[in-house]
Parts: structure tokens; C-alpha cells; sequence
């Protein structure tokens, strides 16, 4: 079974600081997706990752994922009070011939301003 | 455009009771999904239909059925509703099954509560 933990869990910062959350696991991932979840609503995709290595940016979020195609982390700069929300990552379960996405359990992001 | 829509957006049931939870899609997409959301553990793939007339069992199955009634619309039904389902639910489409290559879009989610 392949698992995806995201930490930390929970992280409540001020405006302005810089913070990165993780998402990791032992197993290999065709690609990986980031969402962001607000109260109330559905999670919205923010950026897939297919290649190991690869870095996107979205303003000031910055993915990665790693050479091994086992982990992804999310970097924000200067975080803002719209950034706090529920992220998740998804691992695209591919590897194994299926449609499914594996998903993290989240981090709860509050920006505090 | 309204995306994905589900119905109803909040529900109370009695354990035995049973109901359908409806989606739509007005954007002509192929697949189609149910998911549960429950805290600290993520989203979990109830079942979902790669394409019209085809559905499969995802990762929590039991306890639900589904029905691809036609192209826009993917139904959820719970015979007997037990208090592990209550949850949040969220359906999902996209344009073709693999996350791979499809953006997955989902709907605002139908709060449920077993008793």
C-alpha cells in the first residue's frame, strides 16, 4: 500500500516569514499533485510535478520534487493572510495501473496578519 | 459554468436510514469520482467511473453503490447508513481517468452525519 505523509500537520505563522511543508513516502510516484482546501469547499489543484528533480513556481510558491520521485515539498515566500488554508498532496498511483490518487492528510496552514 | 455540483449540501440521517447523493458536471468530462474526507486522514476513493457505463470500486467501498446515470451525472447511494459514514463527501471529475495527464476538479462537498 502506498502512504503519503504530509508534515507538520498543523503550522500557524505570521505574515511576511517564509515556511516549506513536506509530503513524503517510501514509494515511487508517476507524478504528484498539490491542492489547497478552504472551509467549506472542495480542494483546488495548485501544480503537478511529473518529473524527479523538477521544480515549479506559482508566485510565490515554489514545488519540488525529489530526484526519486518519493517526496515533494511546498515553499512559500512572504506567506499572506489568503495563503492559510488545508494543503494537500497526491501521489499519482500509475506506477501500479490504476486511476487512483494516493493522498496525504494534509497540512493546515494559518497565516496569522 | 457551474463545474461540479453536488446535492444536497447538508444531511442528517438515523443509522438504517438510506440516500443518494447526486453530481453533475456540465464540463463534458469522461470520469467521474466519490470521495470521503474525514479528519486526519486525507481524501479516500470510494468508487469512481473512468468513463460512461463503467464504474469501480476505489479504496472504501463498502457500504455504497454508484450509478453513472449518464455522461454529467454520478450518484452515490447508502442503503443503510451506519455513524462510520459520516463524513464529508466530495465528487470529482475530469477529463480522462489518469491524474497523470487530467486535472481533477472538484465539487463544494455534502456534509453527512450518521446518528
Amino acid at each position: 500500500t502506498q502512504l503519503l505523509e504530509q508534515s507538520p500537520q498543523f503550522l500557524s505563522i505570521q505574515e511576511g516569514e517564509n515556511l516549506t511543508v513536506y509530503c513524503n513516502s517510501s514509494s515511487v510516484f508517476s507524478s504528484l499533485q498539490w491542492y489547497r482546501q478552504e472551509p467549506g469547499e472542495g480542494p483546488v489543484l495548485l501544480v503537478t510535478v511529473v518529473t524527479g528533480g523538477e521544480v515549479k513556481k506559482l508566485k510565490r510558491l515554489t514545488f519540488q520534487f525529489g530526484d526519486a520521485r518519493k517526496d515533494s515539498s511546498l515553499h512559500i515566500t512572504a506567506a499572506q493572510p489568503g495563503d492559510t488554508g488545508l494543503y494537500l498532496c497526491a501521489g499519482d498511483g500509475l506506477m501500479d495501473s490504476n486511476y487512483q490518487l494516493i493522498w496525504g492528510a494534509g497540512t493546515k496552514l494559518i497565516i496569522k496578519p | 459554468n457551474a463545474g461540479v455540483t453536488q446535492t444536497p449540501k447538508f444531511q442528517v440521517l438515523k443509522t438504517g436510514q438510506s440516500m443518494t447523493l447526486q453530481c453533475a458536471q456540465d464540463m463534458n468530462h469522461n470520469s467521474m469520482y466519490w470521495y470521503r474526507q474525514d479528519p486526519g486522514m486525507g481524501l479516500r476513493l470510494i468508487y469512481y467511473s473512468a468513463s460512461e457505463g463503467t464504474t469501480d470500486k476505489g479504496e472504501v467501498p463498502n457500504g455504497y453503490n454508484v450509478s453513472r446515470l449518464n455522461k454529467r451525472e454520478f450518484s452515490l447511494r447508502l442503503e443503510s447508513a451506519a455513524p462510520s459514514q459520516t463524513s464529508v463527501y466530495f465528487c470529482a471529475s475530469s477529463e480522462g481517468p489518469s491524474p497523470h495527464y487530467y486535472e481533477q476538479y472538484f465539487g463544494p462537498g455534502t456534509r453527512l452525519t450518521v446518528t
